[in-house]
């Protein structure tokens, strides 16, 4: 089945910082979705791009589906951005399930 | 309600025992989605349905495991005899179908601990 890797697993932040996380799958895409987890465990919808970019505030993500990466980026990060970012997709011609990446896990000092 | 919700936030059980677990997708929303996640992971696929049918329930671990959705709206998962390794977190998610409208938004999920 289609793989998710994500960079980096950790990533620690003084307040202000700007950062970049990326997502790698093996395999054509219907569908990428980026989460935030928050210290709850609630997954937090940020992103549905499985093309394109989109921009929502402080927040951005870019997927350049042809070469099956998706970025997304965080600037001037506040400690409130803490917790786990998922990157996860749905492989084209198959089942509608997300395949999830292991997350990157953002830590921003204040 | 607005979003998908999950009872019982928390379940505890014994090894052995019969639990099920509820999930009220977003009104409206046709597809209904099942995963697991344990501690340090990305959330696992269990099972999907598209209305009232499974359509695909490659997910599941083993024959203990049972989904339904019998009108095609709220969803109980069910496992039998509980083992320690079903202890996880069962998340919830619904969307308006697929491709286009395929975007999933998830519940806050049940902490299952069995002892």
């Amino acid at each position: 089945g289609i793989q998710v890797e994500q960079s980096p697993p950790d990533l620690i932040l003084q307040e202000g910082a700007n950062s970049t996380l990326r997502c790698n799958f093996s395999d054509s895409v219907n569908n990428l979705q980026w989460f935030h987890q928050n210290p709850w465990g609630q997954l937090i919808n940020l992103f549905y791009i499985p093309s394109g970019t989109k921009q929502n505030g402080r927040l951005s993500a870019t997927t350049v589906a042809t070469e099956r990466y998706s970025l997304l980026y965080i600037s001037s990060s506040q400690t409130t951005d803490s917790g786990v970012y998922f990157c996860a997709v749905v492989a084209q011609g198959g089942s509608e399930k997300l395949v999830f990446g292991k997350g990157t896990k953002l830590t921003v000092n204040p | 309600g607005a979003g998908v919700s999950q009872t019982p936030s928390n379940k505890v059980t014994e090894k052995g025992k019969y639990v099920e677990l509820r999930c009220d997708p977003i009104s409206g929303h046709t597809a209904l989605y099942w995963y697991r996640q344990s501690l340090g992971q990305g959330p696992e696929f269990l099972i999907y349905f598209q209305g009232t049918g499974a359509a695909d329930d490659s997910g599941l671990p083993n024959d203990r495991f049972f989904a339904v959705r019998p009108e095609g709206s709220v969803s109980t998962l069910k496992i039998q005899r509980t083992e320690r390794g079903d202890s996880a977190v069962y998340l919830c998610a619904s969307s308006w179908g697929t491709s286009d409208v395929g975007e999933q938004f998830f519940g806050p999920g049940t902490r299952l601990t069995v002892l």
